[in-house]
């Protein structure tokens, strides 16, 4: 079955703290996306990698990086956290074929302090 | 550019009541359509999708048909369970390619027995 596995499921961290998180998928699929959720805002998109070492920026890329080494990990990376990065972030992989859906992981919920 | 408008939440409903969650698109092309869940605690589900004008989704009651005349994409039930309670997201996909989502609000419906 289709697995996205997120490496935290709560995180708590300090302003200005540099901050990892990792997801991993085990469908060799081409795609990885990043969302973060708010209430009132659904999904947005962060960043998307279409390849290893690929990335685009989606949505709301400011304050965040991302690293793609391997096809199967996709860290996203919060440079200098600050308390307006408190939300929950969704991990997604897609194959890349049209009409097909992205699968989601369990997702982080993060709080900067 | 693209974007999803879902109707305005929560939803709260009986156990066994009819439910119509609303969902309309902006979208330049044909995109394909997405009903995502979620579950108090997890990450998102895929619930049903439909990739083409007049096409009908269903899984589990649930169903929605693609109206590229009223641009939307309906979410219906006709007896709803306790079970059913989450947030039920609409999202299309980009059809310039890469697999992208676009998601509306979110709405969360609660079910009382």
């Amino acid at each position: 079955d289709v697995k996205v596995t997120q490496s935290s499921r709560y995180l708590v961290k300090r302003t200005g703290e540099k901050v990892f998180l990792e997801c991993v998928q085990d469908m060799d699929h081409e795609n990885m996306f990043w969302y973060r959720q708010d209430p009132g805002l659904g999904l947005r998109l962060i960043y998307f990698s279409y390849d290893v070492k690929m990335k685009e920026k989606g949505d709301i890329p400011e304050g965040y990086s991302v690293s793609r080494e391997k096809k199967e990990r996709f860290s996203l990376i919060l440079e200098s956290a600050s308390t307006n990065q408190t939300s929950m972030y969704l991990c997604a992989s897609g194959s890349g074929k049209k009409n097909q859906p992205q699968h989601f992981g369990d997702g982080t919920r993060l709080s900067i302090l | 550019g693209n974007s999803v408008t879902q109707m305005e939440g929560p939803v709260t409903l009986s156990e066994e009541a009819f439910l119509t969650i609303n969902c309309t698109y902006t979208a330049t092309g044909y995109p394909s359509l997405f009903w995502y869940v979620q579950y108090p605690g997890e990450g998102l589900q895929l619930l049903l999708k439909a990739t083409k004008a007049d096409d009908k989704g269903s899984n589990k009651g649930f169903e929605a048909t693609y109206r590229k005349e009223t641009t939307s994409f309906h979410l219906e039930k006709g007896s709803v369970q306790v079970s059913d309670s989450a947030v039920y997201f609409c999202a299309l996909s980009d059809p310039q390619g890469a697999q992208k989502l676009v998601f509306g609000q979110g709405t969360r419906l609660t079910i009382n027995p």
